[in-house]
């Protein structure tokens, strides 16, 4: 079964800064890779995703992420972030064989600063 | 289009009481999920439907929490007796086919349960 550790539970970072937020996974079938954001009080939205093709991903509010197979990694990175961005991100996983369920990490809570 | 609607938005029982949460997902989507997120974790899949068929339930405690989805469309999820670690928030999602793994799910709100 896959499974998916976000490295880092807090990541307090300043306005305008760069910031990378850590995601492995582990899965014996190749995947499908997942990131979503959860605002406060509001449900999971869809910020990007893995399905096939270049490893460099792009989505929306101007993050990306990058598939390592090797290191079986998909880390989220946005070059300079706003206040806004303030959420708890959730990296998940699905296997690409049958009708496999998402499987979601613990999450990461960014804090942005002014 | 409107999203996926969820009620109540918040709910407090207590210990053995039952409590039932409604699910609209988004018109026209075939599959609908209920995912169970405690304080401190991410979303853990409850139960699958398709259309008006449980696709995945393996993780659904059955002697306690049943959901049903009748007509295809909007579901319900219930939980009689509920314990202490109920407490959560119960998401829906829905997504257009859900057959297989690449697509995207759409939540609501949740519902924050909280039992005392």
């Amino acid at each position: 079964a896959q499974s998916v550790t976000q490295l880092d539970s807090q990541v307090p970072v300043f306005e305008e800064a760069p910031v990378e937020l850590r995601c492995n996974y582990s899965s014996s079938v190749s995947v499908y890779l997942f990131w979503y954001v959860q605002y406060p009080n509001q449900g999971l939205q869809l910020l990007l995703k893995y399905l096939s093709g270049s490893t460099l991903v792009k989505g929306i509010n101007g993050f990306e992420a990058e598939f390592n197979k090797s290191q079986t990694s998909f880390h989220l990175r946005k070059p300079s972030v706003h206040i806004s961005d303030t959420a708890e991100y959730f990296c998940a996983v699905s296997e690409r064989s049958g009708n496999t369920p998402l499987v979601f990490g613990k999450g990461t809570r960014l804090s942005v600063i002014a | 289009e409107a999203g996926v609607a969820q009620s109540p938005r918040y709910k407090i029982i207590e210990k053995r009481q039952s409590v039932a949460f409604w699910c609209n997902p988004i018109s026209g989507h075939a599959t609908l999920y209920w995912y169970q997120q405690i304080l401190g974790q991410g979303p853990k899949l409850l139960i699958q439907f398709q259309n008006n068929g449980v696709v995945d339930d393996s993780q659904l405690p059955k002697d306690r929490f049943s959901a049903e989805r009748l007509k295809g469309v909007d579901s319900t999820l219930k939980i009689q007796p509920a314990k202490l670690e109920d407490s959560a928030v119960y998401l829906c999602a829905s997504s257009p086919r859900g057959v297989w793994g690449e697509e995207t799910q759409y939540f609501g709100p949740g519902t924050r349960l909280l039992v005392l």
